[in-house]
């Protein structure tokens, strides 16, 4: 079945750090790819988005880069701030089903100021 | 923002009672999504809608149940509320039509419920 395995449970970087959380996935069809935040308080919203292979999603200062060779969306950034801090999900979505969302169990990302 | 509310925010219930908790949109999508979210578990559906009066189930279903008669309300029931049921869950909106959407999911603000 299809499947989503990303970082588990908290980062701690410090302000500065690169960042990486990782996010690999299985499908039995050719998946749109999406990465989603989530602040304290609220429900999850869009961070960045891929459709197809070697497409890259970009959103504030985030990168992810869609490698259908090795079934992956990594989340990457340069250097991370306190107000990056938030839970990241990784969330394909099969191709051909528009409905629904496959998603990961979530990346608790908390920066150290 | 997108237009999507739920009510009530929070609510504190004893086990064995019914609780409905209603999700609201303004944006006229036809995809109505029920979720809930619980430490180590992340989301999980629970019912989604794919038009008035169309409905299916999603992982987690057990226990509830939903109806949507209008395209803006889709109601999540509880017929008897267990401790089990204790999360906080939220409702989300989408539409395959909107051109570079690519289905984008918009959520709401969240319901916490609490089973005693």
């Amino acid at each position: 079945g299809d499947s989503v395995v990303q970082t588990e449970g908290q980062v701690l970087p410090s302000e500065g750090d690169s960042l990486i959380v990782n996010c690999s996935y299985e499908t039995t069809q050719y998946p749109s790819l999406f990465w989603y935040v989530q602040y304290p308080g609220e429900g999850p919203q869009l961070h960045l988005k891929a459709m197809k292979a070697n497409d890259k999603g970009r959103n504030k200062g985030f990168e992810a880069m869609y490698r259908k060779e090795t079934t992956s969306f990594h989340l990457e950034k340069d250097s991370v701030q306190e107000s990056d801090s938030a839970v990241y999900f990784c969330a394909p979505r099969r191709a051909g089903n528009n409905r629904k969302l496959i998603w990961g169990l979530g990346t608790s990302l908390a920066v150290n100021p | 923002d997108a237009g999507i509310t739920q009510s009530p925010r929070h609510k504190v219930t004893e086990t064995g009672t019914p609780v409905t908790l209603r999700c609201h949109q303004t944006e006229n999508h036809r995809y109505m999504y029920w979720y809930r979210q619980d430490p180590g578990h992340g989301l999980r559906l629970i019912h989604y809608s794919y038009g008035v009066k169309d409905t299916d189930k999603g992982e987690v279903s057990d226990g509830y149940s939903v109806s949507r008669s209008k395209t803006e309300d889709f109601l999540l029931t509880l017929e008897s509320a267990t401790s089990s049921q204790t999360s906080v869950y939220f409702c989300a909106i989408s539409e395959p039509r909107l051109a570079g959407a690519h289905n984008e999911q918009f959520f709401g603000p969240g319901t916490r419920l609490t089973v005693l």
